[in-house]
Formats: structure tokens, C-alpha cells, sequence
């Protein structure tokens, strides 16, 4: 039972554009949500994250928008760079220091 | 500030033989999870350690076996390897009562 749903699957974007990525959730017993970012060949890098508190969160050019009664979150970059190309995951954690649930991914290309 | 640390980097085996992956935390840090994330997917919640103990453990056979040392370090085994345990395994640590969970660069191991 997938339990944290990821889209779109890739995203090609241009430069200085913008990129979403969704993701929905199911179980209510989450409370945290982190987006994590991982370049080939190396381990995801957290980016940022959101609790259900707070309907949106920002840091830079990257904004959680959260949304607690459709149980969806979804990862806004602004001014979308190459060096952004990635593949972006979504996850979900019930209680504290708790075991992540990851989305299935979402390959974002930044073209120049 | 020392990140997290894996090794070794690549590993390749055959199947039916047993494979031992190790891991050190970030500094400050005393929960280690690890994490199974075969090609295409996201990662996969493996289990977690917390204070030498087993904290929780997710969907994966009594052969996946782990260790956490005093220093907090930890040890992933997986005996009797089978073709599907190809994979990149991947070591998060954290502090108990937070979320964040950072992860190492993981481990590509091949099982033949």
C-alpha cells in the first residue's frame, strides 16, 4: 500500500521558470513532511519541511505549500536553475523521530 | 561537524552469501535508520536504531538484521542475498526527538 503518492512522475522546465511537484497523503497520523533532494549516485539531501500547523513555508527559492484537509503537499521551486536538475522526493513521518514514507520520486530537468 | 559516513561504497556479491554495511552518524547525533531504495524508487524504511536497541522496523524479512554501538555507529546485515536485494542502501541519522533524519551516500550493493 503506497501511502505517500508522488506527481508528475518527471518535469522538464525551463530556466528562470518555476517547478511543482504534488504529493497526497492517507494516513492522518503524519506530521511531518520533508522534501528531499538527491543528485545521481549520491544519498537524498533534506531541502526542507513543513508540519501540518503551518499552510505554507518558505526558505529561498523553495516553498512547501501545505494543504491538511485535502492531504496534499507540494514543493514550489522559483527561478528554476539548472544545477536544480534532480530527482526531488516527497516523504511523510508519524511522530517524532519517527521512520520516513517516501513519494516515488520525481525527475525535474532544468533546461538553459 | 562530521556528516554521515558509509561504507563501503560499492559491493558486489553473489547470491546466498551475507553482506555487512556500516555506518557512522552525524556527530551529535544517537538515532541511525536505514533504508533500501532500489533503482527508480524512493527509499524504503529498512529499521531503526536507538540506543542499541531496535526502534521500529518496516516490511523487510527476519534475514535483514541490524547493530548499533555504544558511539552510536551501526552495522546493516542481510544474509542469505537474493537478485532483488540490489539495491542502494542508505543510513539516516537523527536525534530521537526531532525529525530531521540526514542520510549518508549510501551503499551500492550488487548481488549476482
Amino acid at each position: 500500500q503506497q501511502q505517500v503518492k508522488q506527481s508528475p512522475q518527471s518535469l522538464i522546465v525551463q530556466k528562470g521558470g518555476i517547478s511543482i511537484i504534488n504529493c497526497a497523503y492517507e494516513n492522518t497520523a503524519f506530521d511531518y513532511f520533508p522534501w528531499y533532494q538527491q543528485f545521481p549516485g549520491k544519498g537524498p539531501a533534506l531541502l526542507i519541511a513543513i508540519r501540518p500547523d503551518v499552510s505554507e513555508k518558505k526558505e529561498g527559492r523553495f516553498t512547501i505549500s501545505f494543504n491538511k484537509s485535502a492531504k496534499q503537499f507540494s514543493l514550489h521551486i522559483m527561478d528554476s536553475q539548472p544545477g536544480d536538475s534532480a530527482t526531488y522526493f516527497c516523504a511523510a513521518s508519524p511522530g517524532q523521530g519517527g521512520k520516513l514514507i517516501f513519494g516515488q520520486g520525481t525527475e525535474l530537468s532544468v533546461k538553459p | 561537524e562530521t556528516g554521515v559516513t558509509q561504507s563501503p561504497t560499492h559491493l558486489i556479491k553473489t547470491r546466498g552469501q551475507q553482506v555487512t554495511l556500516r555506518c557512522s552518524s552525524q556527530s551529535g547525533h544517537n538515532t541511525v535508520s536505514w533504508y533500501q531504495q532500489a533503482l527508480g524508487q524512493g527509499p524504503q524504511f529498512i529499521f531503526q536504531y536507538y540506543r542499541e536497541e531496535e526502534n521500529g522496523r518496516g516490511n523487510f524479512p527476519p534475514r535483514f538484521s541490524g547493530l548499533q554501538f555504544p558511539n552510536y555507529s551501526s552495522e546493516l546485515n542481510v544474509n542469505a542475498l537474493e537478485l532483488d536485494d540490489s539495491a542502494l542502501y542508505l543510513c539516516a541519522s537523527s536525534l530521537v526527538t526531532y525529525n530531521e533524519q540526514f542520510f549518508g551516500p549510501g551503499t551500492r550493493l550488487t548481488v549476482l
